[in-house]
């Protein structure tokens, strides 16, 4: 099985700040990596898809690239409604353990 | 577009439980459909996808041969039934579903059901 490492498990960052996030693949996915954002008691939202399409409708602050192993999602300048954990997940299913981005 | 689990709730271990996930606003049949559990402060765990027809379907190991996924396209309706069911499996169930295989993501959920497994 493909198992999905992110780092870092927790960033704490203010407002307007840029904030990336690594997911790392431990054998090659091509590009089909998924990118959610979920915040407490609700259920995840798509952000990105095939590694760095933007899902409709989310802002165009977040980006993300990579591809083979290694990938990242990017919020160009944080926003209060950023706040929230943030998971990774390749084509076959596997979710990385998530990011919590929190109030610095 | 709405996805609507239901049938969570207390089982003792060992027994069975089925969810159900109710779409609508879209044509289920057309979709590829998955379930995911999260215990609460953990983090996400995908389970099982069916293709558009019920013909081929696929588990996660830790659930692989107590789990069973399954559709009901005239009912607009997809299944997971949880067996010889443990401690561990406590946790929220989502359903969501992926245009095709998962190329492109899950990019609509359900709000989730809570089974809570004790005696």
């Amino acid at each position: 099985d493909i198992q999905m490492t992110q780092s870092p498990s927790t960033l704490s960052a203010s407002v307007g700040d840029r904030v990336t996030i690594t997911c790392r693949a431990s054998r090659s996915i091509s590009g089909y990596l998924a990118w959610y954002q979920q915040k407490p008691g609700k259920a995840p939202k798509l952000l990105i898809y095939k590694a760095s399409n933007l899902h409709n409708g989310v802002p165009s602050r977040f980006s993300g690239s990579g591809s083979g192993t290694e990938f990242t999602l990017t919020i160009s300048s944080l926003q209060p409604d950023d706040f929230a954990t943030y998971y990774c997940q390749q084509y076959k299913g596997t979710f990385g353990q998530g990011t919590k981005v929190e109030i610095k | 577009v709405r996805l609507e689990e239901s049938g969570g709730g207390l089982a003792q271990p060992g027994r069975s439980l089925r969810l159900s996930c109710a779409a609508s606003g879209f044509t289920f049949s057309t979709y590829w459909m998955h379930w995911v559990r999260q215990v609460p402060g953990k983090g996400l765990v995908w389970l099982s996808r069916i293709n558009t027809d019920g013909s081929a379907s696929s588990y996660a190991d830790s659930v692989k041969g107590r789990f069973t996924i399954s559709r009901d396209n005239a009912r607009n309706t997809l299944y997971l039934e949880l067996s010889s069911l443990r401690a561990e499996d406590s946790a929220v169930y989502f359903c969501a579903r992926s245009d095709g295989f998962n190329y492109n993501g899950l990019d609509v959920w359900g709000q989730g059901t809570t089974v809570t497994v004790s005696s």
